[in-house]
């Protein structure tokens, strides 16, 4: 059964600091690992898309890893910001079919 | 700009009565999904289909079912609504991979709210 589990199940940081949040996967077939944010209320919004033969993609704040071998993934944010604060998705697949972790919810602080 | 477009964004409802969910994209993509996402699970595959007249069921179906008449509309109909379904629904549309790509942009809607009592 396909599966990805997310790490942690919440998170609280304060503002300007940096978190990385972990996935693991198990899914097949797969050809790319991609991670959304979640704000309440709101539908996912892509945040990276990687294929399995990439290592690292960034978007702005924003940096994920992917570990292909080890099926193990991470997003990492830079300077985090209020804004920040929503539920982050890491998903795995194909072009068509996806499964998707339960998220890691974050929570930035003043 | 081209959208993805749920509604009505909340909704309750009966247990037993029929329920349809609307989901209007103009991307012109091929591929449309329906989602559901409940505390405690990830977002679970209801129904998707790949293309007009093309309709696949995902993993957790029993109850539900689709249409797809136009290239626009994929609406989810609950044939006969029942406590369990009480959820918020996401309908996702993407573009087929073509040339050897491995992946297509996904897009999701805001999300549907539906309350069964």
């Amino acid at each position: 059964k396909n599966q990805v589990e997310q790490s942690p199940q919440s998170l609280i940081i304060l503002e300007g600091k940096n978190c990385t949040l972990q996935c693991n996967y198990t899914v097949s077939p797969f050809s790319n690992l991609r991670w959304y944010k979640q704000d309440t209320g709101r539908g996912p919004v892509s945040l990276t898309i990687m294929t399995f033969s990439e290592n690292t993609k960034s978007n702005g704040r924003y940096t994920a890893t992917l570990d292909a071998d080890t099926k193990q993934s991470s997003l990492h944010i830079t300077a985090s910001q209020l804004s920040d604060s929503a539920s982050y998705i890491c998903v795995g697949g194909t072009a068509s079919k996806l499964t998707f972790g339960t998220g890691t919810r974050l929570q930035v602080t003043l | 700009d081209a959208e993805i477009t749920q509604s009505p964004r909340h909704k309750i409802t009966e247990t037993g009565r029929q329920v349809t969910l609307a989901c209007h994209q103009t991307w012109n993509h091929n591929n449309m999904f329906w989602y559901r996402q409940d505390l405690g699970h990830g977002l679970r595959l209801i129904h998707y289909s790949y293309g007009v007249q093309d309709t696949n069921k995902g993993e957790v179906s029993d109850g539900y079912s689709v249409s797809r008449s136009n290239t626009e509309d994929l609406p989810l109909t609950l044939e006969s609504a029942a406590s369990s379904q009480t959820s918020v629904y996401f309908c996702a549309s993407s573009d087929t991979g073509t040339g050897g790509k491995l992946y297509t942009e996904a897009f999701f809607g805001q999300g549907t709210r539906l309350t069964v009592v």
